[in-house]
């Protein structure tokens, strides 16, 4: 069975750049969480989707948004790209929403930002 | 304000026992969870605890939670060179999947 799926591996954009980053759930999954990994850092809470409703936010900003489609697939999209913006993107999907609904995580997207 | 803190590295002899530590902030966490990461991999979930337990043991895992001291371990007994890697503590609130994670504790294992 296929895991947590998640594309491209690496991506290189340049500052003001739009970039869109891709993650398919495990079968059955119908949540899709998105974090952040910066280097030397634990992952930061981006956003998570359910049933095609966002269930909660993290502190971001406005340039970073995200959809998940009728088939929970997901994708993260992140505006005027800046030199921070550089760091691994993770995608998690889970059977359901609760904190005991163990969150699967992909291989991750790194992001480099010049 | 949510805020979790580890220590940045710890070594150990294959064989003995590891002992990760972790603080948090928060005292409404309701679930405190472990998770592992090795180079080039992705976050695995070694095992949680509910914010009402003391400990749970899971085969060469324990993990102790002092709620009054908002400190949570993570004991691997008999180590190996196998469990190298990155360890996160993370926690949620109120159930739901919004994880906040530490900063990891690399460990090393040496042979």
């Amino acid at each position: 069975d296929a895991g947590v799926t998640q594309s491209p591996t690496h991506l290189i954009k340049t500052r003001g750049q739009h970039v869109t980053l891709r993650c398919s759930p495990i079968s059955g999954h119908k949540s899709v969480s998105w974090y952040q990994q910066v280097l030397g850092q634990g992952p930061q809470f981006i956003f998570q989707y359910y049933e095609k409703e966002e269930r909660g936010r993290g502190n971001f900003p406005d340039r970073f948004s995200a959809r998940q489609f009728p088939n929970y697939s997901s994708e993260l999209n992140v505006n005027a790209l800046l030199l921070g913006d550089s760091a691994l993107y993770l995608c998690a999907s889970s059977a359901g929403t609760s904190g005991t609904s163990e969150q699967f995580f992909g291989p991750g997207t790194r992001l480099t930002v010049l | 304000g949510e805020d979790v803190e580890q220590s940045l590295f710890l070594s150990v002899r294959e064989g003995d026992s590891s002992v990760i530590n972790c603080t948090y902030t928060d005292s409404s966490s309701t679930y405190l969870y472990w998770y592992k990461q090795e180079p080039g991999a992705g976050l695995q979930l070694l095992t949680y605890i509910f914010s009402n337990m003391d400990m749970k043991q899971d085969q060469r895992l324990t993990v102790l939670l002092n709620k009054k001291d908002k400190h949570l371990s993570l004991r691997i007994a008999d180590t190996q060179t196998g469990d190298s890697a990155i360890y996160f503590c993370a926690e949620s609130i109120g159930g739901y999947q919004k994880v906040t994670f530490g900063t990891g504790t690399k460990l090393q294992v040496i042979p």
